[in-house]
């Protein structure tokens, strides 16, 4: 076991670009999460998915914001014409399929956006 | 999906037991209860997770009244290290696709 990894664990950029974050979930694990923590605030759930099926999003998931799971292995999160408001830490968690599995989280990429 | 409250925050000191209780008057049949610790810039650990009645591991205890309307996660002889945010979820038992994670509580340990 692994764990979980994400990348870049920074990135600054400007208002307006867009920015690519990639997360490798444990290599058994079918379910994977993508969620956002600002300051002093829990994770707040952006979407899931089960293996490449992206199952559920969040109204706080706007259309600048895209995620894929190619092959149900790896995960990307996108976010176009970045905004200073989606600073944040983007957080990646995986889980078994079954219910009741904890989550098992990386430690997040910060992104500051300028 | 039942809402949880959890006070924002509690001090302690070094060697002493810790209680934080999380309240869940909505939880359904079907969910399960679980604590996570997060150290700053990290992503948050499974700490313990429980159904009913008590759960104990290495690190924790875990007590779920009969009504399973609120958890107490107890720590037992806190040492600095467990200076951290403590989340309590709640989720479906059979469906966990929707974890979502509350304010927390920040526990501060002091020498």
């Amino acid at each position: 076991d692994t764990g979980v990894s994400q990348d870049p664990r920074h990135k600054i950029t400007k208002r307006g670009q867009n920015v690519t974050f990639r997360c490798d979930p444990i290599s058994e694990h079918n379910r994977l999460y993508w969620y956002r923590q600002t300051l002093g605030q829990g994770p707040e759930f952006l979407t899931y998915f089960q293996n490449e099926a992206q199952l559920e999003k969040s109204r706080l998931l706007s259309d600048r914001f895209s995620a894929e799971r190619p092959k149900g292995s790896f995960s990307t999160l996108e976010i176009q014409r970045t905004e200073q408001g989606d600073s944040a830490m983007y957080l990646c968690a995986s889980s078994e399929w079954t219910g009741g599995s904890p989550l098992h989280f990386g430690n997040g990429t910060r992104l500051t956006v300028t | 999906l039942a809402k949880t409250t959890q006070p924002i925050s509690m001090d302690s000191y070094e060697g002493q037991e810790v209680n934080i209780t999380c309240s869940h008057n909505n939880i359904a049949t079907n969910d399960y209860i679980t604590w996570y610790q997060q150290f700053p810039s990290q992503g948050p650990r499974f700490i313990i997770q429980g159904y009913k009645t008590k759960v104990t591991n290495e690190v924790a205890s875990l007590f779920i009244p009969a009504d399973r309307k609120s958890s107490t996660l107890s720590l037992p002889r806190v040492s600095l290290s467990d200076t951290a945010v403590y989340y309590c979820l709640v989720a479906q038992k059979y469906n966990n696709n929707d974890m979502r994670f509350g304010a927390g509580t920040r526990l501060t340990v002091k020498p």
